[in-house]
């Protein structure tokens, strides 16, 4: 049973370039969730993707989209890179949850260096 | 103020002694709380859910208090594996719903 995987694990960029990264939820599971986790930092929430549409979203710019697949894989897009776009970007996937007890199991990150 | 406040650490303790750190969030409609657990350069994972009624899973208790608003972890008997960033997530399902996370808090185990 394969876990959450993403890809590339490591890109380098230059600003103003434009970015995809990539998403495979856990077997089973329906929603995905992206993070921008700076160093020492918490990750910090950029949107939710359930059902093909983006369901909920942080306080990131129109910089940052996404998209959600028939087999419930994702897509984050980053456009006009800015230095402070470095990060390490994380995907999480859940099952929907109406009991609101969604727990979230994260990939192993991609990590974004913009030069 | 940040909506969900963790204090940084780091916290370094001996093994074998009781720690225990809190997660204070500013926003009472807030439902959902767990703990999560960050080794370096790796991924979060899941460590519990916490409940009003408080929760334990081994040697880690977990316990809310939604009066004060802080969701608390206490690790009993603490091992040199226990080491690690631990980040506790707050969860609102309203129509602003989003998920936050803390910016963790630190916990080094010195044998």
């Amino acid at each position: 049973d394969a876990g959450v995987t993403q890809s590339p694990t490591h890109l380098i960029k230059t600003r103003g370039q434009q970015v995809t990264l990539r998403c495979s939820p856990k077997s089973g599971h329906d929603t995905v969730s992206w993070y921008q986790q700076a160093l020492g930092q918490g990750p910090q929430f950029i949107f939710q993707y359930y059902e093909e549409e983006e369901r909920q979203r942080g306080n990131f710019p129109d910089r940052f989209s996404g998209h959600q697949f028939p087999n419930y894989s994702s897509e984050l897009n980053v456009n006009a890179l800015l230095l402070g776009d470095s990060a390490l970007y994380l995907c999480a996937s859940s099952l929907r949850d109406r009991g609101r007890n969604e727990k979230l199991f994260f990939g192993s990150g991609t990590q974004l260096s913009v030069l | 103020r940040k909506e969900v406040e963790q204090d940084p650490g780091p916290f370094n303790v001996p093994e074998g002694a009781t720690v225990a750190f809190n997660c204070t969030y500013s926003n009472s409609a807030s439902q959902s709380f767990f703990w999560y657990r960050q080794d370096c350069r790796k991924e979060p994972k899941l460590l519990m859910s916490v409940y009003s009624s408080g929760n334990e899973d081994g040697r880690f208790t977990a316990q809310l208090n939604r009066a004060s608003q802080y969701i608390s972890l206490l690790i009993r008997d603490s091992k040199l594996s226990d080491s690690a960033t631990y980040l506790c997530v707050v969860i609102d399902y309203s129509s602003a719903s989003k998920i936050i996370f803390g910016s963790g808090t630190r916990l080094s185990i010195r044998p």
